[in-house]
């Protein structure tokens, strides 16, 4: 199976950068995903993760290294609407099946 | 305008009882997912299709069932087996299961208390 590890919750100032990391151990990696959750809502997609190296997107960037199992996803200029639970996510592909599995979460909280 | 849909938004049931979790999809996606989110847990996958009328248990199938007789529908029944079904209830799907493919789309999800 697999073990995502990533803090439970981070703090920061608006206007500052935030770096969440995502520790994991599987099997068969195919792909790491980055979401963004705000209370009550719907997960909604951020960012994706199959080769080592960083992707961005915007404001939202997402690094990947394979070999160390190790990913972050950072957000910088930060908002105050970026408050919201960001969700790692691994797939992973055994038994001749892709599965996804998800990380408990870090809550950001930006404060003015 | 394509998207997940889930109803009711909120849900009460008495314990003992039955009850179906409606997710609806127009985005002509093969893949389809049940997920369980509690407070300080990841999601967990309960069921998943990737085809009509075939689909998988996940992690916590147990006291839980599905159904895919169309592509568009995945309704999720919350039966009187499972122990503790208070709970956040996720409905995605996705184009595929690999590469981009597999990125999954949420409906805004089922909040489930069983009193």
């Amino acid at each position: 199976g697999q073990n995502i590890d990533q803090p439970t919750e981070m703090t920061a100032t608006e206007g500052a950068i935030v770096q969440i990391n995502c520790t994991y151990q599987t099997s068969g990696f195919n792909g790491l995903f980055w979401y963004q959750q705000h209370a009550g809502e719907a997960p909604t997609f951020l960012s994706y993760n199959v080769l080592d190296g960083l992707e961005e997107k915007g404001r939202f960037s997402s690094f990947l290294s394979r070999s160390k199992g190790y990913s972050y996803l950072l957000l910088k200029e930060l908002q105050m609407k970026d408050s919201a639970s960001y969700l790692c996510a691994v797939r992973s592909f055994t038994s001749n099946d892709y599965k996804l599995s998800f990380g408990a979460g870090t809550t950001v909280t930006v404060r003015a | 305008d394509g998207g997940i849909t889930q109803s009711p938004k909120y849900l009460f049931r008495k314990e003992g009882q039955n009850v179906t979790l409606s997710c609806e999809q127009n985005l002509n996606h093969d893949a389809m997912y049940w997920y369980r989110q509690d407070p300080g847990q990841g999601l967990r996958l309960i069921y998943y299709s990737q085809i009509v009328n075939d689909f998988q248990k996940g992690d916590i199938a147990e006291g839980y069932s599905v159904s895919r007789e169309k592509k568009e529908s995945f309704p999720l029944t919350v039966t009187s087996a499972q122990k503790n079904p208070t709970a956040f209830y996720l409905c995605a799907s996705s184009i595929g299961t690999s590469g981009r493919t597999g990125e999954q789309f949420f409906g805004p999800g089922t909040r489930l208390t069983v009193l």
